[in-house]
Parts: structure tokens; sequence; C-alpha cells
């Protein structure tokens, strides 16, 4: 069973430019969502993605947006890059239960650094 | 709004030592508690969770009990491991059917042998 992968594990923008982050999510499961994690703290929750469609957003504004494919993978792009979005970007996958919130399969991550 | 607050750290404990690692929360619903652990190198795992009141969640020697009259959800250990060093998170679901696990800061944690 495949875990949730993410890429890249690492990237360097400068501000003003625009990223995409890439999760698979583990195997059998539909539902992926993506979090912010700034260095020190916990995890934020920018988005869900269910059925290809979001599926609940967090305090996060419209430049944060994202994409979910029919083999359930997912994309999150950030554009107009801040220095404050340079954090941790997690992915996390989980079947559809009871909107799929609590119990989440996260991978290791992309760290994205803004300069 | 819902909020987790979790004791700050780091924590150092030899090894065997008792942990407590204490959790509150704010919920406007009725939320479940999940405990949540990042080991180095890794990803975030899903160490035990509780949905409803007095539900205690148990998982590799660690518990902690859903406790709605203090909102609390303290994670508890009896004797650490070297191999228990990580970063805890305390988190919960607002409701059910919410899409959004609200996480604390974490509490990071070190077993000296």
């Amino acid at each position: 069973e495949t875990g949730v992968t993410q890429s890249p594990t690492h990237l360097i923008k400068t501000r003003g430019q625009q990223v995409t982050l890439r999760c698979s999510s583990q195997s059998g499961h539909n539902t992926v969502s993506w979090y912010q994690q700034a260095l020190g703290q916990g995890p934020q929750f920018i988005f869900q993605y269910y059925r290809e469609e979001e599926n609940g957003r967090g305090n996060f504004p419209p430049r944060f947006s994202g994409l979910q494919f029919p083999n359930y993978s997912s994309e999150l792009n950030v554009n107009a890059l801040e220095l404050d979005d340079s954090a941790l970007y997690l992915c996390a996958s989980s079947p559809w239960t009871s909107g799929g919130a609590g119990e989440l399969f996260f991978g290791e991550g992309s760290r994205l650094t803004v300069l | 709004g819902d909020s987790v607050t979790q004791m700050e750290g780091p924590v150092t404990l030899s090894e065997e030592a008792f942990l407590t690692i204490n959790c509150t929360y704010t919920a406007t619903g009725y939320p479940s508690l999940f405990w949540y652990v990042q080991y180095p190198g890794e990803g975030l795992q899903l160490l035990l969770k509780a949905t409803k009141a007095d539900d205690k969640g148990s998982n590799k020697g660690f518990e902690a009990t859903y406790r709605k009259e203090t909102t609390s959800f303290h994670l508890e250990k009896g004797s650490v491991q070297v191999s228990d060093s990580a970063v805890y998170f305390c988190a919960l679901v607002p409701y059910a059917g919410a899409q959004k696990l609200v996480f604390g800061q974490g509490t990071r944690l070190t077993i000296n042998p």
C-alpha cells in the first residue's frame, strides 16, 4: 500500500512568483486536504477536495487554489507569493467518512521558502 | 471560534519517566478529539482519538480521555522511551461532518536515555 507522496520536497521562490505543489493520495482514498504549517506552529487547514471539487476552505485568500484529478491526486497552487507563504505544506488523504476530516494520512510535506 | 491550546514545550524527560502533555480546547459544536505525532523526518501520524465525552483513546502505551467538563484531552504515558521523542499535536474536528482539523501549536518531546 503506497502512502501519501508529495513533490517537490523543497523549493525556493521569490516574492510575486507562482508555485504548484503536487500530492498523490494513499491508495483507495478519495478525499485530499491541504494544510500550511509555519515554523514552530501547528498545521492550518487550507482546503479539502472531494470528487474533484473544493469541499471546505479555511481562512486563506483566493490566490491559494487547488485541483483534484480523477485518480484523486491533487495540486495546490499559490499565486503572487508573499514572504509569509514560507512554510511546510502538507497534503493529507482519507476515505470519505463523515466528512473525512479526522483520521488523515499525511505526506511528509513540501517546504517552500519565499525570498 | 474553535481552537486548541497545548502546554508549551519543549519537554525533556528521562527514559521511563511519566509523561503528561496538557491540551484544552474551545469548540462551538460537539468536537471529536485527536492526538497526532510527528517523528523526525516523517509525516504526521494519527496517534489516538476520542469522539465523545468520557471516551478514552489509546495506542502504543499512550492514553487520553475526552473530558467535556474541563474541555481537556491530556496525553499521558506511564513510561516513555527514547523512541517517543517527537512533536505531538492535539487537534479537533469541530463537529460531525466538518471538513477540517484544528491543531494546537505542538509540543516537542525529547527523551534522554
